[in-house]
């Protein structure tokens, strides 16, 4: 299998743009999740999908963050527009029911 | 509300000594308790995890954890540490009928040749 694929792995936008990340999980996985990775907050949970429909976004910051899954093979996270302060490693994970969560190898964003 | 604790920010240790990373969660009930490692510029990868039965759990490259209930701890040793084990070590809590997961803050482990 390939695993939980994402992209762009590096993404280099200027403050006010669009951004799209893109993920595509194993498989088979009825899970999936969204994270972002910073020094300052550590790894949290933005939003999750169960069966293409989003369970729990609780995590996601603003109203200029949002989160599709229109198949169950494809994945966007969107910020528009985005800040400097949205600067972080974003994560995607599948799971199959509750098991491990298997993570994607990130994309890595920066605004300017 | 569930917390997990990873109270060493770094540690390091010598290529051929003991490991042994804290974990400490805090949780009603019993928890699943992962352990990731992420290497620079990777994903995470689950090196073991803990959902019920035997509190001595083994992983991959050579870890294994221990659950104690007593002391709400899941800490993750190996005997041997290698040069390719310097990486970052997460542990993980996921609660029962929610499938999410809390991170702890993570132990930056350098390993010495």
């Amino acid at each position: 299998d390939a695993g939980v694929i994402q992209s762009p792995r590096h993404e280099v936008t200027e403050m006010g743009q669009e951004v799209t990340l893109r993920c595509k999980p194993i498989s088979g996985h009825d899970y999936l999740f969204w994270y972002r990775q910073t020094m300052m907050r550590g790894l949290e949970l933005l939003i999750y999908f169960n069966n293409n429909v989003p369970i729990d976004d609780s995590g996601m910051p603003e109203d200029r963050f949002s989160a599709k899954m229109p198949n169950a093979s494809f994945s966007t996270l969107k910020i528009q527009p985005s800040e400097p302060r949205d600067s972080a490693v974003y994560f995607c994970a599948s799971s199959l029911i509750m098991d491990t969560q298997y993570f994607g190898p990130g994309t890595r964003l920066t605004v300017l | 509300a569930q917390s997990v604790t990873q109270p060493d920010i770094h540690i390091t240790v010598s290529e051929g000594a003991s490991l042994e990373l804290r974990c400490n969660y805090s949780y009603g009930a019993t928890p699943y308790l992962f352990w990731y490692v992420q290497s620079p510029g990777q994903g995470l990868q689950l090196l073991l995890k803990y959902f019920s039965g035997d509190t001595l759990v083994q992983g991959i490259k050579g870890f294994e954890a221990e659950f104690k209930r007593s002391q709400s701890s899941f800490n993750l040793r190996k005997p041997s540490v290698h040069w390719s084990d310097a990486a970052e070590y997460f542990c993980a809590v996921g609660t029962s009928g929610t499938y999410k997961y809390i991170f702890g803050t993570g132990t930056r482990l350098k390993v010495l040749a």
